[in-house]
């Protein structure tokens, strides 16, 4: 149990162009899931929180109106990148909470990521 | 002062060595701990999940928890090619599902 997929897993695109993520908690609902980057051998930075039904949450120092935020449904949330530039290029995960924790108690858990190239 | 430090490494060690893998936090209102291993260009996958002080125990890992000294360590025995991998600590103050101050993480080597 408490998988979270996410599509594409890999995207290369050129600069100016827009790109969408998709993240899916596959067995559970997930009323809040989570954006992270993470820059090569580095940890991961929260960009921003996304609950259901509302406005996204953003860290600070992270542009609302470059990373787009959708969380339509309990199991789905996208990130769009929008006019994407080289320095965007990085790793992105998402995080989906699942209050049961498959036992474990309330918990996060990650998707395998996707890797952005923008040429 | 980062709020989570953890040894970057890397650490290598040979198969069947134990290893012991550490943070050090500076908010005394963290309650909720976490080890995830990330894999090279996978998301992280959680190992261990505790709750106040104390240890815990899964198979081969066990985790430990000092809120007094603020530390936390991850212990692996009788490692494996297989734990070579980077693994981050995790906290929260209020709920693991809540959002997570990660440590810098240490990459693990163990070699056959």
């Amino acid at each position: 149990g408490a998988v979270v997929s996410q599509h594409p897993s890999r995207v290369i695109c050129k600069s100016g162009t827009s790109v969408k993520i998709e993240c899916r908690s596959l067995d559970f609902q997930a009323t809040t899931m989570f954006w992270y980057r993470q820059f090569p051998k580095k940890s991961l930075m929260l960009m921003a929180t996304s609950n259901e039904g509302s406005k996204a949450t953003y860290e600070q120092g992270v542009e609302k109106d470059k990373f787009l935020i959708n969380h339509a449904s309990l199991t789905l949330s996208t990130l769009t990148v929008t006019s994407a530039h080289p320095e965007d290029s990085s790793f992105y995960i998402c995080s989906a909470r699942d209050p049961q924790g498959g036992g474990r108690g309330d918990t996060q858990y990650f998707g395998p990521g996707t890797r952005l190239t923008v040429l | 002062q980062k709020e989570v430090e953890q040894d970057p490494g890397p650490l290598s060690v040979p198969e069947g060595a134990i290893v012991s893998l550490n943070c050090t936090y500076s908010n005394s209102a963290f309650q909720y701990f976490m080890w995830y291993r990330q894999y090279s260009r996978k998301g992280p996958e959680l190992l261990m999940y505790t709750y106040s002080s104390g240890n815990k125990e899964d198979g081969r890992f066990t985790a430990q928890v000092d809120k007094s000294s603020k530390y936390i360590s991850l212990f692996i025995r009788d490692s494996q090619p297989s734990d070579s991998a980077t693994y981050l600590c995790a906290m929260s103050d209020n709920n693991a599902g809540n959002m997570l101050t990660f440590g810098g993480g240490t990459r693990l080597m163990v070699k056959p």
